[in-house]
């Protein structure tokens, strides 16, 4: 199975908040798992990204979950800002150069 | 460091019609990718070169479309004759090599329009 499941499709949070994106997986080969923020207009730039031999990691207020048992991995937006609101996509794929497969997208929108 | 282009931003085209997207890699990336998402979908992937070569072209949705890679270089996608449900935007994405090879640099996309 090559299938990547995100929710929610959309999130609507208030300044300040912890908005959670969530996604599953199902191919155990999947090594690598990133997460790609995408402005309108722009393409996606890849934000933060963990290998399954963790189970967190953080880069200043993003920070991914990963339950390599569950097979399930989330991003975690601390303090978010009007200026995060973006659409986001977890992906997943083989080390080394190998296909992404993307989830389906969450538009994020964070209120003032 | 200039980053992954792509040309045009956008085509409107009629059934039926050719279109070619094209794509500049990075300088230096060997690894390049096309995507494409179709209205609010995932993105999913269509082919993948190293250099000038197909490694995994398992995305490629039939045969009116056709990618080269001519010299390792800049990437063309045809698509012909297009249809109606071709429509969607179409991502390049490129990367180099050995460690650097799972970090994927996408361009701004090409948005289709086939009517």
């Amino acid at each position: 199975q090559q299938q990547v499941k995100q929710s929610p499709q959309s999130l609507i949070v208030q300044k300040g908040g912890i908005p959670i994106i969530n996604c599953a997986y199902e191919n155990t080969a999947f090594d690598y798992f990133p997460w790609y923020q995408q402005f309108p207009g722009k393409g996606p730039a890849l934000l933060i990204a963990i290998r399954p031999d963790v189970s967190e990691k953080k880069e200043g207020r993003f920070t991914i979950s990963f339950n390599k048992s569950a097979k399930q991995f989330s991003l975690h937006i601390m303090d978010s800002q009007p200026g995060d609101s973006a659409t986001y996509f977890c992906a997943a794929s083989k080390m080394g150069g190998g296909k992404l497969i993307f989830g389906q997208g969450t538009e994020l929108s964070v209120k003032p | 460091e200039a980053g992954v282009t792509q040309f045009p931003s956008h085509s409107v085209i009629e059934k039926g019609q050719t279109v070619t997207l094209r794509c500049d890699p990075i300088s230096g990336h060997d690894n390049l990718y096309w995507y494409r998402r179709v209205m609010g979908k995932e993105i999913k992937f269509l082919l993948h070169f190293v250099k000038e070569s197909k490694q995994d072209e398992s995305g490629m949705p039939n045969n009116r479309f056709l990618a080269e890679r001519t010299g390792g270089t800049y990437s063309t996608l045809k698509v012909q004759p297009a249809e109606l449900e071709d429509s969607g935007v179409y991502f390049c994405a490129t990367s180099g090599l050995a460690g650097g090879a799972d970090t994927q640099y996408f361009g701004p996309g090409t948005r289709l329009t086939v009517l």
